[in-house]
């Protein structure tokens, strides 16, 4: 069964500091790929996104990802983060030619000023 | 667009009663999903629709949960009787086969279920 990885379960980081979160899927063929940001007390917000071409993604609030399709990762980055950042952040594959989106566990961020 | 609508947003109820929980999807979204969100299980899919037609149930914990989508722009999830366990934070997503946007699911604010 298709599986997403996210590694990380929770990170701490002071402000200013570099991010890089992973995600790891389990189906080799075809993929779109997503990010999903999840503030406290608030609902799954689209933070980026690929589905072909630059493997490089640039999303919202400085974020961006790069899709390897040999390492089978989608790993989200952002060079500096900031207190606002504190949130959830989920990682989801959608297989071709499947209806659903399968997401990771999760991973909490804390971001102290 | 308003995005997904879902009320309420918050409901407390008593062990036993009947709860239903409402979503509407965002205009000309053909695909309707219910999912359920809690600290010890996390995101979990719970039933999805196409055209208004239920394609995978599968994830409905067990008879007491129903989900129902009359038409394009609404759909309920129904818990009758309801049990502590219940409570967690149900969020609906649409998304469109179609466009620019395709495949991609865009989530509502939730409805966060207690029951005590």
């Amino acid at each position: 069964a298709q599986s997403v990885s996210q590694h990380n379960h929770h990170v701490i980081l002071s402000e200013a500091a570099s991010l890089e979160l992973g995600c790891n899927y389990s189906y080799g063929g075809t993929v779109n790929l997503f990010w999903y940001v999840q503030y406290p007390g608030q609902h799954l917000q689209l933070l980026l996104k690929y589905f072909s071409g630059d493997p490089l993604v640039k999303g919202i609030k400085g974020f961006e990802a790069e899709f390897i399709k040999s390492k089978f990762s989608f790993n989200l980055r952002k060079p500096s983060v900031q207190w606002s950042d504190t949130a959830e952040y989920f990682c989801a594959v959608k297989v071709m030619g499947t209806d659903k989106l399968i997401f990771g566990t999760g991973t909490r961020l804390q971001v102290f000023p | 667009d308003a995005g997904v609508i879902q009320s309420p947003r918050h409901e407390v109820t008593e062990m036993g009663q009947e709860v239903t929980l409402r979503c509407k999807p965002i205009s000309g979204h053909d695909y309707l999903f219910w999912y359920r969100q809690t600290m010890m299980r996390g995101l979990e899919l719970l039933i999805y629709f196409n055209n208004n037609v239920p394609i995978d149930d599968s994830g409905m914990p067990e008879d007491r949960f129903s989900a129902k989508m009359p038409n394009a722009s609404f759909s309920t999830l129904k818990i009758q009787p309801s049990e502590p366990r219940d409570s967690a934070v149900y969020f609906c997503a649409s998304s469109s086969s179609e466009g620019l946007n395709t495949d991609t699911q865009y989530f509502g604010p939730g409805t966060r279920l207690t029951v005590l």
